[in-house]
């Protein structure tokens, strides 16, 4: 079955960047876009982007611009988010999130918590 | 970017009654409108899918319908289970997405 592992919890300091995959099994990473969603404590979803894991394309919310990147190692069935220049306002939990052939998000990663904190 | 607005932002309802939420688009979005349940620490449920397709194993008391700018998200029978926060999401293509900012429903 389609399973998404996501790497642990991670804690930054202000300024810092952080890394954290998601890890696809079950299925062909190349045949399905990934997204990645993010939810502050308390807050709603917020979308960051996409990648498209065939062509490496990538799309990013427009907020997150300039701080935020993904790309995929289609040897380990990986993908990966990094943010740089991190701020309280990062903190959050991040997840992975398969788009199925229908248009919805049909998988998701278990959450990782990135708490920045000095 | 296209913006999504979502209302009430909470509600608060006895077992057994007919529950709606209405979602907005900034701009038309045609029937590429998602809606999704999540209950506390879990991730996201898919139950509606292109404005009015009821996702795989979602009971029939959820339903939605829309299109264009205005969307809508009824439970037409609140079970106790239900207690969770209801978003909206758009896809105006499939680079770009967005969520509503959530409707908490609780039992009252």
């Amino acid at each position: 079955q389609v399973q998404l592992v996501q790497s642990g919890a991670e804690v930054r300091q202000p300024g810092a960047s952080v890394k954290v995959s998601c890890k696809a099994s079950g299925y062909t990473l190349t045949s399905y876009y990934m997204h990645w969603v993010r939810q502050a404590p308390g807050q709603g979803l917020e979308w960051m982007g996409v990648i498209n894991p065939s062509g490496g394309i990538t799309s990013y919310a427009q907020k997150l611009q300039g701080r935020v990147s993904i790309s995929r190692d289609t040897s380990t069935s990986t993908v990966n988010m990094e943010l740089s220049s991190l701020t309280s306002d990062d903190t959050a939990v991040y997840y992975c999130a398969r788009l199925g052939i229908l248009g919805y998000f049909d998988s998701w990663g278990q959450g990782t918590l990135v708490t920045v904190s000095s | 970017d296209i913006q999504m607005t979502q209302s009430p932002s909470s509600l608060s309802a006895s077992v057994g009654d007919r529950v709606t939420i209405s979602c907005q688009a900034s701009q038309d979005i045609s029937n590429h409108l998602n809606w999704y349940q999540q209950r506390p620490g879990k991730a996201p449920r898919l139950l509606i899918y292109d404005a009015s397709n009821l996702g795989a194993g979602v009971p029939s008391r959820f339903s939605g319908g829309g299109s264009g700018t205005d969307f809508t998200f009824t439970i037409s029978s609140l079970q106790p289970e239900d207690v969770a926060t209801y978003y909206c999401q758009q896809y105006d293509n499939l680079l770009l997405f967005t969520f509503g900012p959530g409707t908490k429903v609780d039992i009252k």
